[in-house]
């Protein structure tokens, strides 16, 4: 099986922060990643796609990078209903496996 | 707009086999790749198993003994059964749906919590 370590567990930042989370796969996975966004009681939403494509209706404002074994996703700006767990997920072989996720709080 | 639905018992006895469906409208079952996808209260996701819609079924190996994925077309339902069921079985169990047999998952139900206990 193909390991994903999503750093940190968890961040608190400020609405207008910069915000990165990393994901990194035990073996190379080309760009096969995807990150989703889960607010509680509410299923994962997509955010990107293919590691960098944006989901068709995701603001601008989420882009992802990486290739191989190391992706990130950026926040270049927080706002406020940006405040959920961020979960990424590989889908380049099975079993499909994602990362353990992201909590992003409000500092 | 797609549309998926899971639907079935929200109580299972331990030992007992868990049952659900998932409904999917506002788009074909065919042609499209279709997952079940758990989280258990407070923590991650965990991938079930994925079914084709000829068929082709890809299941996690840690559950690959107990678990059952299957394809009703003319329902636009797939279902999932996963056998002697444990407190650690207790999740939301979701259904979600992919294009290619390489892609990640687009569409999600809403999920459905189970809860195994006597």
């Amino acid at each position: 099986d193909i390991q994903m370590t999503q750093s940190p567990s968890s961040l608190s930042a400020s609405v207008g922060d910069r915000v990165t989370i990393t994901c990194r796969a035990s073996q190379g996975i080309r760009n096969d990643l995807a990150w989703y966004q889960q607010k509680p009681g509410k299923a994962p939403k997509r955010l990107m796609y293919a590691a960098s494509s944006l989901q068709s209706g995701v603001p601008s404002r989420f882009s992802g990078s990486g290739s191989g074994t190391e992706f990130t996703l950026t926040i270049s700006s927080l706002q406020p209903e940006d405040f959920a767990t961020y979960y990424c997920l590989q889908h380049n072989s099975y079993p499909r496996t994602f990362g353990q996720g992201t909590k992003v709080d409000i500092k | 707009q797609v549309q998926l639905q899971e639907s079935g018992p929200g109580l299972v006895k331990p030992s007992e086999t868990l049952s659900l469906t998932c409904t999917v409208s506002g788009g074909s079952i065919s042609s499209y790749y279709w997952s079940w996808i758990r989280q258990p209260p407070g923590k991650g996701l965990e991938w079930i198993g994925s079914i084709s819609y000829s068929g082709d079924t890809n299941y996690n190996p840690s559950l690959q003994s107990r678990v059952t994925i299957s394809v009703v077309k003319y329902k636009s339902q797939f279902s999932l059964k996963l056998s002697s069921v444990a407190a650690a079985d207790t999740a939301v169990y979701y259904c979600a749906r992919f294009v290619t047999y390489g892609d990640s998952f687009d569409y999600w139900g809403q999920g459905t919590l189970v809860t195994v206990s006597s």
